[in-house]
């Protein structure tokens, strides 16, 4: 069984299109987490829920919208892609926000903007 | 605030040597401290962390950290090097902070094996 799993994997579209990555965890935790990693790996963190509620939210353009439904599931909107967007998307999660808790991820979103 | 310095992008060891991947870290409250792999098209795993216990730091494949305060360091070793342990290697810190806490990644270490 697959604990943090993304849709899709790969994801190509033009610029200025909308598009969505979904992210679900069986995992029974609290806490979710999407992640941007650029060319060069740097990963970052995007946006962090716990029960549903947005607890991190970093530097990101208004044209990213997270959406969490449920617990066990937490969506990314991305509005007029840009070039720039282009990059692997990991979803992750925990069983809460507490700083020890181990982050599982999901095996990533490869999002090319052409 | 939190940062991570991995010093070394990449790091070559032939099969059975000795792995050693630097990270030294920053932080304006108690850090804990995380080593996740990251294997070709995967996501990221964690291999150990450290949570203020014990300063030596155990994990899985072999892999053993030790957290040094006076340094600000927390090295990732492996005393003999295994063609599986090819991979992307990212130290992170966090700290205590009130429900806030998050992740702050290094920019990795991709670690070739040479057999």
């Amino acid at each position: 069984d697959t604990a943090v799993s993304q849709t899709p994997k790969y994801l190509v579209t033009q610029m200025g299109n909308d598009k969505s990555i979904k992210c679900e965890q069986n995992l029974g935790h609290d806490t979710m987490y999407w992640y941007k990693q650029d060319s060069k790996k740097f990963l970052k963190i995007m946006f962090s829920y716990n029960n549903k509620e947005l607890i991190i939210n970093e530097t990101v353009p208004n044209r990213f919208s997270p959406k969490s439904p449920d617990k066990a599931h937490l969506n990314l909107h991305i509005n007029s892609l840009e070039l720039g967007d282009s990059a692997v998307y990991f979803c992750a999660s925990s069983r809460g926000t507490v700083a020890t808790y181990e982050q599982y991820f999901g095996p990533g979103t490869r999002l090319t903007v052409t | 605030a939190q940062s991570v310095t991995q010093l070394g992008s990449h790091v070559s060891v032939s099969e059975g040597a000795l792995v050693l991947l630097r990270c030294n870290y920053s932080s304006s409250v108690p850090p804990y401290l995380f080593w996740y792999v990251q294997y070709p098209n995967q996501g990221l795993q964690l291999l150990l962390k450290y949570t203020s216990a014990a300063t030596l730091v155990k994990g899985i494949n072999g892999f053993e950290a030790e957290f040094k305060k006076s340094e600000t360091s927390f090295h990732l070793t492996k005393p003999s090097a295994h063609m599986s342990d090819a991979a992307e290697y990212f130290c992170a810190v966090t700290g205590s902070n009130f429900g806030n806490e998050k992740l702050t990644f290094g920019t990795g270490t991709r670690l070739t094996i040479i057999p």
